[in-house]
């Protein structure tokens, strides 16, 4: 079955600097990639999510890119801001379209220091 | 749009007790997911419906737990005869039909076993 490795697993950085998350998956045919945050105690909240018939996508801050030669996707927030500050997990859906279950990676704990 | 409500929010209960959770998706959404979510993990795939067929079950759902969607509208999920192993954040998400449908979260149903 599909399994999604997420590095790292804490990322602290300054205000105003960019972050990067990156996840490996294991199954050729996911073709859906979500990212979520989760703040302490709060729903996950979809943030940006890329298919497989692009390689980059952009929204505002965020940007999220995918080589699906390697199988590995990446996040990247850029001027970050304290509000940034949460638990970041990526994920890919089990069977190709966005619409089935989701593999979610373990996570990682990014700290904005202002 | 309420997005997807869940409840109780918080649930304890002692061991061997059985317990009961509700998910009320976003109105227009056929598909309907369960996720448990441990501290410090990604959410783990349970079980999801399209309208009132459930159409798959994780391997960790064991025969303690059932869920259903009678109408196609909401959803409960079962456990009977809890153990301490089961203590988690259970996560219910819906997404509309189609391809590459995003998932969205409620804010959760937390359960403490004594």
């Amino acid at each position: 079955g599909e399994n999604v490795e997420q590095h790292p697993s804490t990322l602290s950085v300054q205000e105003g600097d960019s972050a990067v998350i990156k996840c490996t998956y294991s199954d050729s045919a996911s073709n859906y990639f979500p990212w979520y945050k989760q703040e302490l105690g709060k729903r996950p909240q979809l943030i940006i999510d890329i298919r497989s018939n692009v390689g980059e996508k952009k929204d505002q801050r965020i940007a999220v890119t995918l080589n699906k030669t390697a199988k590995h996707f990446s996040l990247h927030i850029t001027e970050t801001q304290p509000e940034d500050s949460a638990v970041y997990f990526c994920a890919a859906s089990i069977r190709g379209s966005g619409n089935t279950p989701l593999v979610f990676g373990k996570g990682t704990r990014l700290s904005v220091i202002a | 749009d309420t997005g997807v409500s869940q409840d109780p929010r918080h649930k304890i209960t002692k061991r061997g007790q059985n317990v009961t959770f509700r998910c009320d998706p976003i109105s227009e959404h056929n598909r309907l997911y369960w996720y448990r979510q441990t501290l410090g993990q990604g959410p783990e795939f349970l079980t999801y419906f399209q309208n009132e067929a459930q159409l798959e079950k994780s391997r960790l759902l064991s025969d303690r737990f059932s869920a259903e969607r009678p109408k196609g509208s909401f959803s409960t999920l079962e456990i009977q005869r809890t153990e301490q192993g089961d203590s988690a954040m259970y996560l219910c998400a819906s997404s509309s039909d189609g391809t590459r449908q995003p998932q969205h979260f409620g804010d959760g149903t937390r359960l403490s076993i004594l």
